[in-house]
């Protein structure tokens, strides 16, 4: 069955510092997407950065970026010059073509100024 | 905005009643999930339709059921409801492209039974 881990509860990181969230996703897929997903105390679901498993580039969307690591079945989201508006909820989601996505429990980041 | 919509945003009721959520979803995805999410816990996915059809089902209990209508917008119904069914229920369409599976969620709808 694919699962998807996130061993960090609770993250903490200063105002423009950089902080990584750790992911760790079991398949016997090749074929699939990774994603991150915000959620704000508003709990609207917002897409952070996808990573296609077929692409060996890490993906990068601004401050945010990830490290794929296929083998490892790890996939972390590194978040550069944090801001106050970065914090939220952060889930990891793995979901193959067309398919549901599965969900990590969360990490839930706060940001000091 | 994900240009999907759901309603109520809100809903309180009573055990043992029934509630339907609605979600449409953006124009021209044809796929639709339903996720639920309990207190500070991830999304489990319920169900899945496609252009009207059940494609996939999760831990959906009996007491839970959805459809998907011709005009795409999909409901959830939710039936003798339990404490343990309080939760937000997202709904997330896509287009169900195999080169890109990308959801989009709606707001989500708040249910709280009493």
């Amino acid at each position: 069955a694919q699962t998807v881990t996130q061993s960090q509860p609770e993250m903490s990181v200063q105002e423009a510092e950089t902080v990584t969230l750790s992911c760790t996703y079991d398949t016997s897929e090749s074929d699939y997407y990774l994603f991150w997903y915000k959620q704000p105390p508003s709990r609207q679901m917002i897409l952070v950065i996808r990573q296609e498993a077929y692409k060996q580039q890490n993906a990068t969307e601004n401050r945010f970026s990830v490290n794929f690591q296929k083998a490892a079945k790890s996939f972390s989201l590194k978040i550069s010059d944090s801001q106050l508006g970065d914090a939220a909820m952060y889930f990891c989601a793995y979901g193959p073509p067309t398919d549901k996505l599965i969900f990590g429990t969360g990490t839930r980041l706060q940001v000091f100024p | 905005d994900s240009g999907v919509t759901q309603t109520p945003k809100h809903l309180i009721t009573a055990t043992g009643q029934r509630v339907t959520l609605r979600c449409s979803p953006r124009s021209g995805d044809l796929s639709v999930y339903w996720y639920q999410q309990s207190l500070d816990q991830g999304l489990q996915f319920l169900i899945q339709y496609y252009n009207g059809e059940e494609r996939a089902k999760g831990n959906i209990l009996e007491r839970f059921s959805a459809q998907q209508f011709p005009d795409l917008h999909s409901e959830l119904n939710l039936s003798s409801l339990e404490l343990g069914d309080s939760a937000l229920y997202f709904c997330a369409s896509s287009e169900r492209d195999r080169v890109i599976n990308e959801q989009f969620f709606g707001p989500g709808t708040r249910l709280t039974v009493l």
